[in-house]
């Protein structure tokens, strides 16, 4: 059975750019959240989809988006990178949410310069 | 908003000694908690996790428990091995809503042979 695929692996952006992120959940997986992991403030919650829907939102500015695709597939976008947006970006699946566990992948290393 | 502490932040231990490693949370409504164990260069993988209705829950070499009245939870992993040796997050999660996770700080386990 497969897992939670990120991609890229690694990316390395410039201040001012914007950058979207991929993810493919668990066959069968409805819920996909996103998490934004620094080593001064560990992991932080982004946002959560459910069924096309984001139905909870973390404290980020706007400049932080996301969405989910009819296949369950997510991406999010970051606008305007700044270089505290440096960070691994970890996105996790769930059948039907925080009560059914979690499943992470990878992550995405962005890096912003 | 719930807050996760954890403690230590690191915890070294000899081969075959036990670990244990303690959280605390400030909802009161939270019921699922889960561990996470995360190695270098991948994410965050669930090794156990509780809900409030349960005291203690055992999987082999690793077990939690949760004490409610207290709002705190620990995971114990005895015979420690080598293998252990990565940075284990605990969490939790409101009970209403569609809240997410929210993690402890992390602690980073070493096993030494």
């Amino acid at each position: 059975k497969a897992g939670v695929t990120q991609t890229p692996r690694y990316l390395i952006k410039t201040r001012g750019q914007q950058v979207t992120l991929s993810c493919s959940p668990i066959s069968g997986h409805r819920s996909v959240s996103w998490y934004q992991q620094t080593p001064g403030q560990g992991l932080q919650f982004l946002f959560e989809y459910f069924s096309e829907t984001q139905r909870n939102k973390g404290n980020f500015p706007g400049r932080f988006s996301g969405r989910q695709f009819s296949n369950s597939r997510s991406e999010m976008n970051v606008s305007t990178l700044e270089l505290g947006d440096s960070a691994l970006y970890l996105c996790a699946s769930s059948w039907g949410g925080r009560d059914y566990g979690y499943t992470f992948g990878s992550g995405t290393r962005l890096t912003v310069v | 908003g719930e807050n996760v502490e954890q403690h230590p932040s690191t915890l070294s231990v000899q081969e075959g000694d036990s670990a244990v490693i303690k959280c605390t949370y400030s909802d009161s409504a939270s019921n699922y908690f889960p561990w996470y164990k995360q190695e270098l260069g991948k994410g965050p993988q669930l090794i156990i996790d509780i809900r409030s209705n349960v005291g203690e829950k055992k999987d082999q070499r690793i077990a939690v428990t949760l004490n409610k009245t207290a709002k705190h939870f620990s995971l114990h992993i005895t015979e420690t091995q080598p293998e252990d040796s990565a940075v284990y997050f605990c969490a939790a999660t409101p009970g209403s809503g569609y809240s997410t996770l929210t993690f402890g700080k992390g602690t980073m386990l070493l096993v030494s042979p």
